[in-house]
């Protein structure tokens, strides 16, 4: 059962673009909403992270934007970079549990 | 600062043989420790997670084991490795016990891949 569903699986953009990454969840026991970046041969590592009392955050040119009623969060990149490219995992945290629950993965090429 | 370390790096092993990897946490204490793999193209799917010494829970069930013989220590391993079990298996970590807001973060390991042939 995938609890959290990511969209698009790949995003292609031009330099200066703001890339949109989608992510869809069920369980209204989520309390913890991170995004992490991952660049080819690399752990992820954590980019910005949300929680559910907060509608936006942002930190730098990434901002996350969240509707708790729709049970939907985004990943917004300002003025993107070539160095942006990386493929992008949004994940969820059960309240109470440690580990995290993560989406299938997009993969983002910016274009110089 | 706290690191993790994973080795090794890569791994290229035949249908049937044995697997260990193994992870180890520095400048930090009592974490929690995770098993992650990543199949090509694919998402992150959470195979153990461990919150003290001797303590594995299995969220996926597979021929592979997980085992934690000391406090900084993760080992991942298999007695008879399959074609299936090809993937990149990332290490990571979380401080144990806390709720706030930074205590959720989960950092991962450089990732070890294994090719099964």
């Amino acid at each position: 059962q995938q609890q959290v569903k990511q969209s698009p699986q790949s995003l292609i953009v031009q330099k200066g673009g703001i890339p949109i990454i989608n992510c869809a969840y069920e369980n209204t026991a989520f309390d913890y909403f991170p995004w992490y970046q991952q660049f080819p041969g690399k752990g992820p590592a954590l980019l910005i992270a949300i929680r559910p009392d907060v509608s936006e955050k942002k930190e730098g040119r990434f901002t996350i934007s969240f509707n708790k009623s729709a049970k939907q969060f985004s990943l917004h990149i300002m003025d993107s970079q070539p160095g942006d490219s990386a493929t992008y995992f949004c994940a969820a945290r059960w309240a109470g549990r440690r580990q995290l629950t993560f989406g299938s993965g997009t993969q983002l090429t910016v274009l110089p | 600062s706290q690191t993790i370390h994973q080795w090794p790096a890569t791994l290229v092993q035949p249908v049937g043989s044995p697997l260990s990897l193994e992870c180890t946490v520095e400048g930090t204490s009592n974490p929690n420790l995770y098993w992650y793999r990543q199949a090509a193209g694919r998402g992150l799917q959470l195979l153990f997670y461990s919150v003290g010494i001797g303590q594995i829970s299995s969220e996926v069930p597979q021929n592979l084991s997980a085992s934690r013989p000391q406090d900084r220590q993760f080992i991942l391993s298999s007695k008879k490795l399959l074609l299936s079990d090809s993937g990149f298996y990332l290490c990571a970590w979380s401080v144990l016990g806390r709720q706030t807001y930074s205590g959720n973060t989960i950092y991962f390991g450089e990732g070890s891949w294994l090719t099964v042939v």
